[in-house]
């Protein structure tokens, strides 16, 4: 079976702009959740989607959002970038609350 | 204070030594998640338990739900164990997974 795949996985973006990430998940998975990594911050929850509908939300900026697809895919989208959001972003996928499967990550630079 | 934390934030050992890395919880959780996070950001999910015990290959992980406390422990350690070790618990209240710093460890031969 395929892992969880992530692209891109480098991403060199300017401030103010805006960026999409996207996480394939493993077949038959339908929950993907959302991560960011920092070296201040550590782990922190993004989102959780499950069959299309976000489940639940960590304590982030309105500038980021995501979404999921009839296909479990998801996307994630940063808008107006800030320094601060150059980070490791992680995507992973389960069955709902089961142990979760972590894609290899898209790593986000903003300049 | 950090809802979960962990113990020590750095640990260092040789090559053969027993290893435990500790995590403590002040907030009610459904199951704790121990992850293994190796340089260049790839995380495997080690463990997920909500009691007692289990063990796969070398890597055993037990929870105490009274004490709120869990640790997972390395016997025979190897150089390839170097990584740094996450526990995250996943909130009663909020369905969250609230994570650990983590713990850094290096095994040397």
């Amino acid at each position: 079976k395929a892992g969880v795949t992530q692209t891109p996985r480098y991403l060199i973006k300017t401030r103010g702009q805006q960026v999409t990430l996207s996480c394939s998940p493993i077949s038959g998975h339908r929950s993907v959740s959302w991560y960011q990594q920092t070296p201040g911050q550590g782990l922190q929850f993004l989102f959780e989607y499950f069959s299309e509908t976000q489940r639940n939300k960590g304590n982030f900026p309105g500038r980021f959002s995501g979404r999921q697809f009839s296909n479990s895919r998801s996307e994630m989208n940063v808008s107006t970038l800030e320094l601060g959001d150059s980070a490791l972003y992680l995507c992973a996928s389960s069955l709902l609350e089961n142990e979760q499967y972590f894609g290899p990550g898209t790593r986000l630079t903003v300049t | 204070k950090n809802e979960v934390e962990q113990s020590p934030q750095n640990l260092t050992a040789q090559e053969g030594e027993f290893i435990t890395i500790n995590c403590s919880y002040s907030v009610g959780i459904s199951a704790l998640h121990w992850l293994q996070q190796h340089p260049g950001g790839g995380i495997v999910s080690l463990f997920m338990l909500s009691s007692g015990k289990k063990k796969h290959g070398r890597l055993i992980a037990t929870i105490n739900i009274q004490e709120k406390h869990s640790s997972l422990h390395i016997t025979a350690s190897h150089p390839r164990d170097s990584a740094v070790y996450i526990c995250a618990g996943r909130s009663y209240n909020t369905d969250k997974l609230i994570f650990g710093t983590g713990t850094r460890l290096q095994v040397f031969p």
